[in-house]
């Protein structure tokens, strides 16, 4: 059971605008710590797409979006691409006893 | 350019204990903290353990404190975590990582399979 909420899957169609959600609680998210977002393609590393809530690191095409509020965090993916079909996760900090970095559970997404 | 490079894994029988080595460079390695992430096999990312800069402060995921230790060498830019008492379910790609500016890093991990 992960201290951060994902769905377990999305998909869409070429070009199309996905989300992904990642919900977390008032001692993460919501005590306003920065959310990550990575992506992981099949035995590789998990590669970061988003730091500091909305902030990509050079060579991350701006069709990668991040953004916070409240106790959430969403990403989003405009003009979808094949390539882009992989697991996605959330990363944020916990001032329980939870571990100083917690995770989401990871999100699978299909490009149809 | 910030690079980390994890050494170590491999084949260990339960019971057994393995030392995972984090090779760090492009960055002043003893001014940051330092943690350990890991990966079961299709499953999702988990944090293990952390260590302050300097190595006087350390923490552990309920599910590996009192058999995994964490430590780092600053005059050689080396993060280790020492791994005891290994059971099958830690089997897994094991992640070192740090935050730098904002920012987070990480290797390319190294696999550690616990079976007999």
């Amino acid at each position: 059971q992960s201290v951060l909420t994902q769905p377990p899957s999305v998909s869409g169609a070429p070009g199309q605008r996905v989300t992904i959600s990642c919900t977390g609680s008032s001692s993460n998210i919501g005590a306003g710590y920065d959310v990550h977002w990575y992506q992981q393609l099949p035995g590789t590393a998990p590669k970061l797409l988003i730091y500091g809530n909305s902030n990509r690191p050079s060579g991350v095409p701006d069709r990668f979006s991040g953004s916070k509020s409240g106790t959430s965090a969403s990403l989003a993916i405009t003009g979808l691409q094949a390539e882009d079909e992989a697991d996605y996760y959330c990363q944020s900090y916990d001032s329980s006893l939870s571990g100083p970095w917690v995770f989401g559970g990871g999100t699978k997404l299909t490009v149809l | 350019e910030v690079q980390l490079v994890e050494s170590g894994g491999g084949l260990v029988q339960p019971g057994g204990s393995l030392r995972l080595s984090c090779a760090a460079s492009g960055f002043t390695f003893s001014s940051y903290w330092m943690h350990w992430v890991r990966q079961a096999p299709g499953k999702g990312l988990v944090w293990v353990s952390r260590i302050n800069s300097d190595g006087s402060s350390t923490s552990y995921a309920d599910s590996v404190k009192g058999r995994f230790t964490i430590s780092r060498d600053n005059a050689k830019n080396t993060l280790y975590l020492q791994m005891n008492s290994l059971r099958a379910e830690d089997t897994a790609v094991y992640y070192c990582a740090t935050r730098i500016a904002a920012r987070l890093y990480w290797g390319q991990g190294t696999l550690v399979t616990v079976s007999s």
